[in-house]
């Protein structure tokens, strides 16, 4: 089945204890893209990758870091959380980003940061 | 620079039929999309739309306006199950990256 994967799910931690949020696709999607969702700002894109080594920031990218070293994996880093980061992350992947190309999102991971 | 509105919240009844405005501007158009997202869930694709016109998918229609930087998502015969959050999100170009997307508008549905 073609599904955009995240883990984990839930996780609840504290300020400072670093933490990684796995997504992982299984369509062979070039591009793909971490958002965080925030009651009344909508989605927030955080950081998007083009293709294996290659990621550009978003809008809010502070606090957040990412790689691709392989084309089917995202992962979003948080180095040191902070209050607030907490949020509903989403990943995403696209084939590409053009034309009617539409992006797949994982079932979303939900982080609180105390 | 790149901006989407769309109205907050929007209440309807079943059985009725709801438009969802949506007006941008970009820098570099290169296609609408609608999603539904349901509380606490992913967004799921729902429609396209990069040439004028209306585009039609069973109960929902999306129609687009590049002159006026507009687009609506027509919801008929209303369903419970309609409620939800509908994010308009829009393809630029110019911006590098896949989509910009709206706050969104958060549907209820009432019997």
């Amino acid at each position: 089945e073609a599904q955009v994967t995240q883990n984990p799910r839930y996780l609840i931690t504290v300020t400072g204890k670093k933490l990684t949020v796995t997504c992982s696709q299984n369509m062979n999607h070039e591009y793909m893209s971490w958002y965080r969702q925030d009651p009344g700002l909508g989605l927030r894109q955080i950081y998007y990758s083009m293709n294996v080594e290659v990621t550009d920031k978003g809008d809010v990218p502070e606090g957040y870091k990412v790689s691709r070293k392989e084309k089917r994996n995202f992962p979003l880093i948080l180095e040191s959380p902070s209050p607030n980061q907490t949020s509903l992350y989403f990943c995403a992947s696209s084939l590409s980003i053009g034309g009617g190309d539409t992006q797949y999102f994982g079932p979303g991971t939900r982080l609180t940061v105390l | 620079g790149q901006n989407i509105d769309q109205p907050t919240e929007m209440t309807a009844t079943e059985g009725a039929i709801v438009q969802i405005n949506c007006t941008y501007q970009t820098s570099g158009f290169n296609g609408l999309f609608w999603y539904q997202q349901h509380a606490g869930e992913a967004p799921t694709f729902l429609s396209y739309n990069v040439l004028d016109g209306l585009e039609e998918k069973g109960r929902f229609s999306s129609f687009l306006s590049r002159s006026k930087g507009y687009s609506y998502l027509l919801l008929k015969e209303l369903q419970m199950k309609d409620s939800a959050s509908y994010l308009c999100a829009v393809r630029d170009n110019q911006a590098g990256t896949a989509l910009i997307f709206g706050k969104g508008t958060t549907l209820s549905v009432s019997s």
